[in-house]
């Protein structure tokens, strides 16, 4: 199986500030990766797939990199919206989600 | 427009079998390429997928979970059936549907549904 371990579980951040989330897989992944966005009590939102491809509707704030085993999610200016749980997928084998990562107002 | 809605029972008992559906509009399962998914997440818990059924049949089950599960669709009426047996109450749950793409992503994803085990 798959394992996709995020880092960190949770952080504390300002409005404005460039917030870094990272994913790394227990093998290669190639791009197969996905981000989401949750809010409580609704369902998660497509962010990122293929690692970096945005999907439609996402503000351009949102981008992702990385390829293999490591990858991350980069909000560079962290708006009020965007304070919320944010969870990596594997789609290469099967599925697998991180943990998730719980985006604080500091 | 693509929207996918759970139903099922809001409480099972321990030991029994739970089914769900997942009922969809706006594309069929039986365009290649595309599936549908159950995703559940217990109450302050991340999540965790159960299940994908793709436009051939073909069916994927998580390993942990695998010998408890069933998934099945019915094209003509746009619904997917996730069966769970032996419910015990750490299987509850939020437990959501999702229209797998062409990309291989959820890009859409039901309301999820809370299902809770106990007796």
């Amino acid at each position: 199986d798959i394992q996709v371990t995020q880092s960190p579980s949770a952080l504390s951040a300002s409005v404005g500030d460039r917030v870094t989330i990272t994913c790394r897989a227990s093998q290669s992944i190639s791009s197969w990766l996905a981000w989401y966005q949750q809010k409580p009590g609704k369902a998660p939102k497509l962010l990122i797939y293929k690692a970096s491809s945005l999907a439609g509707g996402v503000p351009s704030t949102f981008s992702g990199s990385g390829s293999g085993t490591e990858f991350t999610l980069t909000i560079s200016s962290l708006q009020p919206e965007d304070f919320a749980t944010y969870y990596c997928q594997q789609y290469h084998t099967l599925w697998t989600f991180g943990q998730g990562t719980k985006v604080e107002i500091k | 427009q693509i929207t996918l809605k759970e139903s099922g029972p809001t409480l099972v008992k321990p030991t029994e079998t739970l089914t769900l559906t997942c009922t969809f509009s706006g594309f069929s399962l039986s365009t290649s390429g595309l599936g549908v998914g159950w995703i559940r997440q217990p109450p302050g818990k991340a999540l965790e997928w159960l299940a994908l059924i793709y436009w051939d049949d073909d069916k994927r089950y998580s390993p942990s979970l695998k010998n408890r599960l069933t998934i099945t669709k019915d094209t003509s009426n746009s619904q997917v059936v996730l069966t769970m047996t032996n419910m015990d109450p750490a299987d509850t749950a939020t437990y959501y549907c999702g229209h797998k793409g062409a990309r291989g992503v959820i890009g859409y994803w039901g309301q999820g549904t809370l299902v809770t085990v106990s007796s």
